[in-house]
Parts: C-alpha cells; structure tokens; sequence
C-alpha cells in the first residue's frame, strides 16, 4: 500500500508559481502518480498523471525524481480559481489500495 | 453532457432508516467507486466494482452495501443509518481495470443523519 504525505496547507498568490510535493516512499514498481484537484462542494478532477521524469500539461507540470520516492505538482502563474484541495494518489494494481490521503489546501490570495 | 449523476443532491435522514444513494454513468466505464468525505480525513473509499456483476470492499466498508447489475449503475446502500454515517458521498467512475486509471466523480451527495 502506498502511502501518501503532503503538506496540509500552502498560501500563494496571484501570479506566482507553486509547488506542492507528495512523499511516496515505498511506491511500488507499476505505480503511476496522478494529481486531482477539488472545489468546494465539487468532486475531485484529474489535473495530471505521470510515471517518471517530467510531464506537462495546459493546466500543469508533474516532475517526478529517479527514485520516484516523491513528486512535485507544479501549478504556473497560479490565479484565485486555483484555490482548491490538491489529492496526490499513487495507483497500485487493486482497486480496494487507492488511497487519496487528506490533501493539501492552496489559498491563493489577491 | 456525458458524466457521473448522483441522487439526491442532499438528504436529511432519522437514524435507524435505510438509504439508498443512487449513482449513474454514461460513459461506459467498468470500473466504479464509491467514497465518503469528512472533514479532516480526505476521501476514503468505500466500495467498488470492476465490472457489472462484481464489488470489493475498500477502506471503510462497514454499514454500507452496494450492487452492480448493469454498467451504468451503482447504488450505495446503508441499512440503517447511523449518525457516524453523515458525510459527502462521491460516486466516481474509470474506464480501465488498473488503479491508476483516471477517475471521474460526480459532484456527489451529502447526508446528515440525526
């Protein structure tokens, strides 16, 4: 079972890059690493998703270290639509050891 | 629009009575899930199924039970509701078999049981 680590929180604002990292430590071989992103009274969408090095979305950058122990969402110029809960989620082979974890809550302020 | 619908949207229970929340998919995914939401605590999952016919259990699978009769559908049962129960409940849908395959969540239903 992979587990997950985030920070609870970050505060940013408008214009200005952020990074959100995710600990993965005992990741598992076939495990891809995928990123959602929930508003208030919304369900979770998917932002990003990725297996190694670095991948780059219209929304997004997912960069990912050889060791895969860990990853870094990184979110461009961010704006205050982005204030949101951000879930890092390491996928494994059966379904019943998805786990989304508490996530980490981005403020993004004027 | 293609999507996950959830019913209801909202619903005030007495404790002791059964509930059915009601879940449907267009997209013909064969993987489907059911989370709970609490604050503090993240989305935990339920239960799921990989295709029509088949569930499995997820992290907190007690009080709750679902079936899987078509593809488009599936409901979560809760017996007798108890107040431990009140929470956001997200259906969610993916098209493939593995874990990590992309999913998609309706915009869910949230239940205060009394």
């Amino acid at each position: 079972l992979a587990k997950t680590t985030q920070p609870i929180s970050m505060d940013s604002y408008e214009g200005q890059e952020v990074n959100i990292t995710c600990s993965h430590n005992n990741i598992a071989t076939n495990d891809y690493i995928t990123w959602y992103q929930q508003f208030p009274s919304q369900g979770p969408r998917f932002i990003i998703q990725g297996y190694k090095t670095k991948v780059t979305n219209e929304v997004a950058s997912l960069f990912i270290p050889a060791d895969r122990k860990s990853s870094t969402l990184s979110l461009p110029r961010v704006s205050l639509s982005d204030t949101a809960v951000y879930y890092c989620l390491v996928g494994s082979s059966g379904f019943q050891k998805l786990v989304f974890g508490t996530g980490t809550r981005l403020l993004v302020s004027p | 629009i293609a999507g996950i619908t959830q019913a209801p949207t909202s619903q005030i229970l007495a404790a002791g009575r059964r509930m059915t929340l009601r879940c449907t998919q267009d997209m013909r995914h064969n993987a489907m899930y059911w989370y709970r939401q609490d604050l503090g605590l993240g989305l935990r999952l339920i239960h799921y199924s990989n295709t029509a016919g088949t569930t499995g259990k997820g992290e907190v699978p007690d009080g709750y039970s679902v079936s899987r009769a078509n593809t488009d559908d599936f409901p979560l049962t809760l017996a007798s509701a108890v107040p431990s129960q009140t929470s956001v409940y997200f259906c969610a849908s993916s098209e493939g078999l593995r874990g990590a395959d992309t999913q998609y969540f309706g915009p869910g239903t949230r239940l205060t049981v009394l």
